[in-house]
């Protein structure tokens, strides 16, 4: 079946700009995870969704982070006014439940890039 | 705090030769421990886990031991051949009720036939 899709594959942006970056997690995973993989920082976890419901946000580096999901699906990670510092590859991953028994599913990601 | 430290890499080897990749880890808890790989230009995937003490995960010629009493699960493998050339990330769950994986810096591996 589909596996994680995430959009857009790429994204240039300039200083200042607002982005918003879109996963469509596995049918039924009802575990939603971000990650940001960048040079300088490795693999950190961002934000965490069970449903439509985000109980950890607390790897969200600032208020400029935001992100959502719907219907208990779809979830999109918005940046307001990036800085170059937020260049990083944007992960997502989904797991049909909650627990480090369950496998995550991670997505191609979306490269930002911050000019 | 939580986290996970990786041998520094590039490790480039031979085809055929064998292959540890060291992770250590700081948990306050008793997690579970992952092995994911990451090939060029493909995403990240479960390579094994192990989810207690002595356990010991396998899956394509690779192995990890979960050692408690010297917070370890080093990677291994006996014969490396060219496709296993890519990212290898050590990683730790479950010390929260969300699921969320701390993972190490990767180790990049470079098999040469």
């Amino acid at each position: 079946g589909a596996g994680v899709s995430q959009s857009p594959s790429n994204k240039v942006t300039e200083k200042g700009k607002d982005v918003e970056l879109r996963c469509d997690p596995i049918s039924g995973h009802t575990a939603l995870y971000w990650y940001r993989q960048s040079l300088g920082q490795g693999l950190e976890f961002l934000i965490y969704f069970q449903g439509n419901s985000a109980p950890d946000k607390s790897g969200l580096p600032s208020d400029r982070f935001s992100a959502e999901r719907t219907g208990g699906s779809v979830s999109t990670l918005t940046i307001q006014r990036t800085q170059q510092e937020d260049s990083a590859v944007y992960l997502c991953a989904s797991s049909p439940e909650t627990g480090s028994s369950y496998e995550q599913y991670f997505g191609p990601g979306t490269r930002l890039t911050v000019t | 705090g939580n986290s996970v430290t990786q041998m520094e890499g590039p490790v480039t080897l031979s085809e055929e030769a064998f292959l540890t990749i060291n992770c250590t880890y700081t948990a306050t808890g008793y997690p579970s421990l992952f092995w994911y790989v990451q090939y060029p230009g493909e995403g990240l995937q479960l390579l094994l886990k192990a989810t207690k003490a002595d356990d010991k995960g396998s899956n394509k010629g690779f192995e990890a031991t979960y050692r408690k009493e010297t917070t370890s699960f080093h990677l291994e493998k006996g014969s490396v051949q060219v496709s296993d050339s890519a990212v290898y990330f050590c990683a730790l769950s479950g010390l929260s009720n969300t699921g969320k994986l701390i993972f190490g810096q990767g180790t990049t591996l470079q098999v040469k036939p």
